[in-house]
């Protein structure tokens, strides 16, 4: 069976420094994966997809991901974080054979010092 | 420009009362699922829909029903709500590989 590991609950960086936040995942085939994020109370905007090509994949405000099949990850990286960007953010694989069915990680709350 | 509509946003239950969520979508998506949110454990799949007429269970289905009579709706019912079914419900939509669409959630307290 699929899952998706965030292994960071809760991360807090600086206004300005960067950002990595880590997503493994486990799948028998090529994955589809996904970046989400949730501010409090909202729903969820898709941030970026993984669904072929090229490992780097760029998404909205200015967040990237990596593919790395050899170490089964899809990291999320900004350069420079802004006070906007505290959320919740959430990585996701999905089963595309039947139902496109997202499977999530337990997800991490970004926090940002000023 | 609606996309994902969930009725209603905030609900207080008692102990063995039963309600009906509401999703609709405007995308004329022919997938729709229903996920439950709890802290620390990310967003779980309750049922799902590949089609208007059809359902099927997600990872955590039990104690719900779900009803797909048309394409826009998705209807998620508690028979006999139960203070575990606390949490906050999310409805979904997408079309094709496409990346799901979600509504805004339903908050759901079960005294």
């Amino acid at each position: 069976a699929q899952s998706v590991t965030q292994p960071d609950i809760h991360i807090t960086v600086s206004e300005g420094a960067s950002l990595e936040l880590r997503c493994n995942y486990s799948y028998g085939a090529t994955p589809y994966l996904f970046w989400y994020v949730q501010s409090p109370g909202q729903g969820l905007q898709l941030l970026l997809k993984y669904f072929s090509g090229d490992t780097l994949v760029q998404g909205i405000k200015g967040f990237e991901a990596e593919f790395k099949r050899s170490q089964s990850s899809f990291n999320l990286r900004k350069p420079s974080v802004h006070w906007s960007d505290a959320a919740e953010y959430f990585c996701a694989v999905a089963r595309m054979e039947y139902g496109n069915k997202l499977v999530f990680g337990a997800g991490t709350i970004l926090r940002v010092k000023s | 420009n609606a996309g994902v509509t969930q009725t209603p946003k905030f609900r207080v239950l008692k102990t063995g009362q039963s309600m009906t969520l509401l999703c609709a979508q405007d995308m004329n998506h022919e997938y729709m699922y229903w996920y439950r949110q709890d802290p620390g454990m990310g967003l779980r799949l309750i049922h799902y829909s590949v089609g208007e007429g059809t359902t099927a269970k997600g990872e955590v289905p039990d104690g719900y029903n779900v009803s797909r009579l048309k394409k826009q709706n998705f209807l998620l019912g508690l028979e006999s709500a139960a203070p575990s079914q606390t949490s906050v419900y999310f409805c979904a939509s997408s079309s094709g590989n496409q990346p799901q669409h979600f509504g805004d959630g339903t908050r759901l307290s079960i005294l």
